[in-house]
């Protein structure tokens, strides 16, 4: 089973910023909160990753509460191209294990 | 970014018959690469976990000898269904891990259908 849970569904007016929510309440210490997301009939697209510390990159920032038991990833300026469902995954495993269990993710629909 | 792809990107075929799909990563060498099915509105289920030079370990429920897994090179990775079905028609996706970035780095997904 996946270790997060996130909003079904979420709507943004495009030019504004999109907040996507995740809850990983039993995350250990040593494990990653990634950012995926996924264009319909595409593979996923890396967004971002953090331990501990609040992220940021060139498509968006990761901001982690201080007990890592959630997690918001921040899209700036939402455009159309970023409609896709967004996955908030915590990495598994150690050393070649590197297994991504999926949820459902979030379907940003970002309208015009 | 890195680059993993993969190839073909739809395949059709009849019931019975062998459909092989290639993972390559384009930039940079893959010890591990992972095989995962997603089916419509669904997420993605990791199928196996392919190594280079050793045998794929899979996941519950997923059958090795129906689903066929060589990683004979650091850049390249195959999936062979065996005997394939209309239930096996699905949205195959590789990816491959970046051991010097520490990131895993996902193909374009090959569509299978199956008539």
């Amino acid at each position: 089973d996946a270790k997060t849970t996130q909003p079904t569904s979420m709507d943004c007016a495009e030019g504004r910023a999109a907040n996507l929510p995740c809850n990983h309440s039993t995350i250990s210490g040593n494990e990653y909160v990634y950012w995926y997301r996924q264009i319909h009939s595409q593979g996923p697209q890396y967004i971002i990753h953090g331990l501990k510390n609040n992220e940021t990159n060139e498509m968006a920032s990761l901001i982690i509460t201080e007990d890592r038991k959630s997690s918001t990833l921040i899209l700036p300026h939402a455009t159309l191209r970023d409609t896709a469902v967004y996955y908030c995954i915590v990495r598994v495993g150690g050393g070649n294990n590197r297994k991504l269990i999926w949820g459902l993710g979030t379907s940003l629909a970002v309208n015009p | 970014g890195a680059v993993v792809s993969q190839h073909p990107s739809r395949v059709i075929c009849k019931s019975g018959t062998s459909v092989k799909i290639e993972c390559r990563s384009l930039d940079f060498q893959a010890t591990t690469m992972f095989w995962y099915r997603q089916f419509p509105k669904k997420s993605l289920m990791l199928m196996a976990t392919s190594n280079e030079g050793s045998k794929a370990t899979y996941e519950q429920g997923v059958e090795k000898d129906k689903f066929l897994i060589n990683h004979a090179s650091l850049t390249l990775s195959t999936l062979t269904v065996t005997s394939a079905h209309p239930e096996d028609s699905s949205f195959y996706i590789c990816s491959a891990w970046d051991r010097v970035k520490y990131e895993q780095y996902f193909g374009p997904g090959t569509r299978l259908t199956v008539t």
